[in-house]
Parts: structure tokens; sequence; C-alpha cells
């Protein structure tokens, strides 16, 4: 069965400091992956989505993420962080066949210091 | 400009009733999803549907239920079995897989 799992529940960084928060899935092919963002009370935004080709995917408001095979990983990165990117971060697959259910990791909790 | 409405954004109810989350999409988008959402578990699938007339369990169904009688629009009550349904409700559409989803804003119930 698929799953995704995100190890960090909550991370503290400082505006301006570089942000790396961790995704890793359970697949057997290669899948269709997500990041998406939730501020308090709402729903989800998309950032950045992968289904194939270049493996360093842009997104939008700065973000990036790396899709690697070998370990199985879809981390999400951004160089400098804006005290407006304090909110939760959940990455997610899916089949890249069949009906299209998507899988959640756990999120991730950023805070941002001034 | 097109997406998802999700209506009540905050819905109380008392123990024992049953209780209807509408969810309606301008995106003509043929897939629609209910999740909920619990603090620290992420999102879970409640139930999902790729077509008019037609829906599948997700992974925790027992005391919800829904209809597809239309392409827009894809209601979710929850029932007075579901035992613990205080939880923020979001709704999803999809069309193409590589694309993920489109959510709503969401639906806070609390049972009181």
């Amino acid at each position: 069965a698929q799953s995704v799992t995100q190890p960090d529940i909550h991370i503290t960084v400082s505006e301006g400091a570089s942000l790396e928060l961790r995704c890793n899935y359970s697949y057997g092919a290669t899948p269709y992956l997500f990041w998406y963002v939730q501020s308090p009370g709402q729903g989800l935004q998309l950032l950045l989505k992968y289904f194939s080709g270049d493996t360093l995917v842009q997104g939008i408001k700065g973000f990036e993420a790396e899709f690697k095979r070998s370990q199985s990983s879809f981390n999400l990165r951004k160089p400098s962080v804006h005290w407006s990117d304090a909110a939760e971060y959940f990455c997610a697959v899916s089949a890249s066949g069949g009906y299209n259910k998507l899988i959640f990791g756990a999120g991730t909790r950023l805070a941002v210091h001034p | 400009d097109g997406g998802i409405t999700q209506s009540p954004k905050y819905l109380f109810r008392k123990e024992g009733q049953n209780v209807t989350l509408s969810c309606e999409q301008n995106l003509n988008h043929d897939a629609m999803y209910w999740y909920r959402q619990d603090p620290g578990q992420g999102l879970r699938l409640i139930y999902y549907s790729q077509i008019v007339n037609d829906f599948q369990k997700g992974d925790i169904a027992e005391g919800y239920s829904v209809s597809r009688e239309k392409k827009e629009s894809f209601p979710l009550t929850v029932t007075s079995a579901q035992k613990n349904p205080t939880a923020f409700y979001l709704c999803a559409s999809n069309q193409d897989p590589r694309h993920g989803y489109t959510f709503g804003s969401g639906t806070r119930l609390t049972v009181v």
C-alpha cells in the first residue's frame, strides 16, 4: 500500500534562513508527487507537483522540490523563508494509474521567527 | 473564477442529529472527494466519486453518507452513527491525476 512519511512534525526557522521539509513515500512505481500548504482554518493550496521529466520542480512562492527515486524522497526547499511562510505543509502521493486517490502525510507545521 | 465552494464555514450539531455539508464546484471536474482533518493526523479520505451517480467508500466511511446526483455537487451527510464527528472537513475535486486536487476552504463541524 502507498504511504507518505513526513518525519518532522514541527520545524522552526528564522526569517531569511533556508528551509528543507522532508517527505518519503512508499510506492512500487513512479508516483505522482505533490506538496500542499495550509494556513489555519483554510483549505489546501497546491505548491508544486511532479509526475515526469526534470526531477527538480519549481513551484509557487519560491518553493522547489527534488524527486529522488533512489531515496524515495520528495523534499521541499526554499532558500530564504519569509514570515508569511508560516503554515502547515503536506506531502501527498497518488498512483500513476487507476483512480486518482491522494495519500497525504501527517503534515509539518512551520513556525518562522523574526 | 472557477473553484470549490464549501458551506457553511462553521457548523454546530447536537448529538444524535444528522447534518449535511455542502460542496459545489464549477471546474467541470469529474472526480470529487471528501476528507476529514484532525490535528496531527493529516487528511483521511471519507468518500470519493469519479463520476455522477457513482461513489466509493474511503478509509473512514462509517457514519457518513454521500450522493452525487449532479457533476457540480457532492454533499456529505454526517449521521448520528458517527461517534466522533467534531473535525475539519475538506472537499476536493480533480480531472487529471497529474495535476493534483483543488480544495475548498473547509467546514468546521462541532458537536455540542
